[in-house]
């Protein structure tokens, strides 16, 4: 049964900590996507990739988070410096078609920014 | 206008109980279009795609209504296990954008 897996699953850190999260896709699928899951705003999108090229990072603050896939097997996501307003569940998703197919998500990685 | 639109409920029910959710949406060129679940805690699953014509998986029906931008998700006969919050789901040109979700609560 092939899965997205996220590493860490909770990561408590203290403001001004750089924050690095790992997501291993599917397998196979060539389009890789970071959300991030707040109860106020929802899942909102912060970048995604297809055949390891970032698409689209425009959901991202720029100046302290940055997005790659140094392989197939690999996404990272990381934020340098963190803040408090960073803590949120963050989930790697996967997927064959870019837009139309359906995602496949990891189980998240919890944030907690004191 | 938000881009996917639901009521974030909670929609409490008891089992057996019939329940319906809409959600709107704004970009009127969208071709496909999901129901997704999220149990608590957990992430977001692809519950069902949703058709022009309609669709039926077992006790849930999804519909598309194209001019007034609207889905639906009806779930029949409900279960305890169907509690959870249910997220419509617009493909956005080249992303899926999804709505903030619809939270169910079915009580004995």
């Amino acid at each position: 049964d092939a899965r997205v897996t996220q590493t860490p699953r909770h990561k408590v850190t203290e403001m001004g900590q750089e924050v690095t999260m790992r997501c291993q896709p599917i397998l196979g699928h060539n389009t890789v996507f970071w959300y991030r899951q707040t109860m106020m705003q929802g899942l909102e999108l912060l970048a995604y990739f297809r055949n390891r090229a970032p698409l689209d990072d425009s959901g991202m603050p720029k100046d302290r988070f940055s997005a790659e896939m140094p392989d197939a097997t690999l996404a990272t996501l990381k934020i340098q410096p963190s803040e408090p307003r960073d803590s949120a569940v963050y989930f790697c998703a996967s997927g064959l078609v870019l837009g139309t197919h359906t995602q496949y998500f990891g189980p998240g990685t919890r944030l907690t920014v004191l | 206008r938000k881009e996917v639109e639901q009521d974030p409920g909670p929609f409490n029910v008891p089992e057996g109980a019939t329940v319906a959710f809409n959600c709107t949406y704004s970009n009127s060129a969208s071709q496909s279009f999901f129901w997704y679940r999220q149990d608590c805690r957990k992430e977001p699953k692809l519950l069902m795609s949703v058709y022009s014509s309609g669709n039926e998986d077992g006790r849930f029906t999804a519909q598309l209504n194209r001019a007034s931008q609207y889905i639906s998700l009806l779930i029949r006969d409900s279960k305890l296990s169907d509690s959870a919050t249910y997220l419509c789901v617009v493909e956005g040109g080249t992303a899926l954008i999804f709505g903030k979700g619809t939270t169910l609560s079915v009580s004995s």
